[in-house]
C-alpha cells in the first residue's frame, strides 16, 4: 500500500494551505500527520484523520474521504514551515508513510 | 512527562554492527509498543518496524527483515535496534516512537519521538 503527497506546497502568511495524501480508499484508513522542522524530530500534529493533540493550534485541521487525506492550515505562518509527513496502516499492520511535503510560507 | 531518549552519533566501517538504544521514561514502558523509523540524508521517513517491550513481540518492514533486530531489556525501560553487515547505505537518522496505545491496531499514531541516533557508515 502506498501513500503520495506533493514534494512541496507554498502558501503567502496568512493563507490557507492545504497539504494531501492520497491513497487507494485511504478514506477508510485513519491517517496521522507529523511536522518535522529543519534539524528536529518529527512531531505529531494530527491523528486519527481530524484529532489534534494538544499543544498543536487550532489552524491546523484534518480530514480524509475517498481516495484523499488532508491536512489543513488555516492562517499559515512562518513558525508552520516545515516538512510535514502522513502516515496509515496497511492490512498487514504495516506502517505506510507518505514522501513528504515541504511547506513554504512566504 | 512521556519520553525517548536516544543513544548517541556513531560512527561505523561498512561490515561492522551496531546497536542503537531508546530509553523511555514517564509511562509503563512494557505495555506500549515501539516503533523504529529511518531517515537517510534529505530524504522522508521509513518504517523499520515495531516491537512490544512486554513481551518482545516484533514486526519487521519486508524491507528490513534480515538486516535489523529489535530487543529490550524492561529493567531499564529501552529499547533496542540492532543493525548488522552495515553499509553506506545505512547512513541515516534512526528514530525510535511510542505508540500510542498496547495493542496494535491501524488507529494507533506515533508520539513522543526519540531525538534521533545518527549513523554514518563509512571506510
Amino acid at each position: 500500500y502506498e501513500v503520495t503527497q506533493p514534494p512541496s506546497v507554498s502558501v503567502s502568511p496568512g493563507q490557507t494551505a492545504s497539504i494531501t495524501c492520497s491513497g487507494h480508499n485511504v478514506g477508510d484508513k485513519y491517517t496521522s500527520w507529523y511536522q518535522q522542522k529543519s534539524g528536529q524530530s518529527p512531531v505529531l500534529v494530527m491523528y486519527q484523520d481530524n484529532k489534534r493533540p494538544s499543544g498543536i493550534p487550532e489552524r491546523f485541521s484534518g480530514s480524509n474521504s475517498g481516495n484523499t487525506a488532508t491536512l489543513t492550515i488555516s492562517g499559515a505562518q512562518a513558525v508552520d514551515e516545515a516538512d510535514y509527513y502522513c502516515q496509515a496502516w496497511d492490512s498487514r499492520l504495516h506502517v505506510v508513510f507518505g514522501g513528504g511535503t515541504k511547506l513554504t510560507v512566504l | 512527562e512521556v519520553q525517548l531518549v536516544q543513544s548517541g552519533a556513531e560512527v561505523k566501517k561498512p561490515g561492522e554492527s551496531l546497536k542503537i538504544s531508546c530509553q523511555g521514561s514517564g509511562y509503563s514502558f512494557s505495555l506500549y509498543w515501539i516503533a523504529w523509523v529511518r531517515q537517510t540524508p534529505g530524504k522522508g521517513l521509513e518504517w523499520v518496524g515495531v516491537s512490544y517491550p512486554g513481551d518482545s513481540h516484533v514486526i519487521y518492514s519486508p524491507s528490513f527483515q534480515g538486516q535489523v533486530s529489535f530487543s529490550a531489556d524492561k529493567s531499564i525501560n529501552t529499547a533496542y535496534l540492532r543493525l548488522a553487515s552495515l553499509r553506506a547505505s545505512d547512513t541515516a537518522i534512526y528514530y525510535c516512537a511510542r505508540l500510542s496505545s498496547g495493542s496494535l491496531s491501524a488507529g494507533n499514531w506515533f508520539d513522543p519521538w526519540g531525538q534521533g541516533t545518527p549513523v554514518t557508515v563509512s571506510s
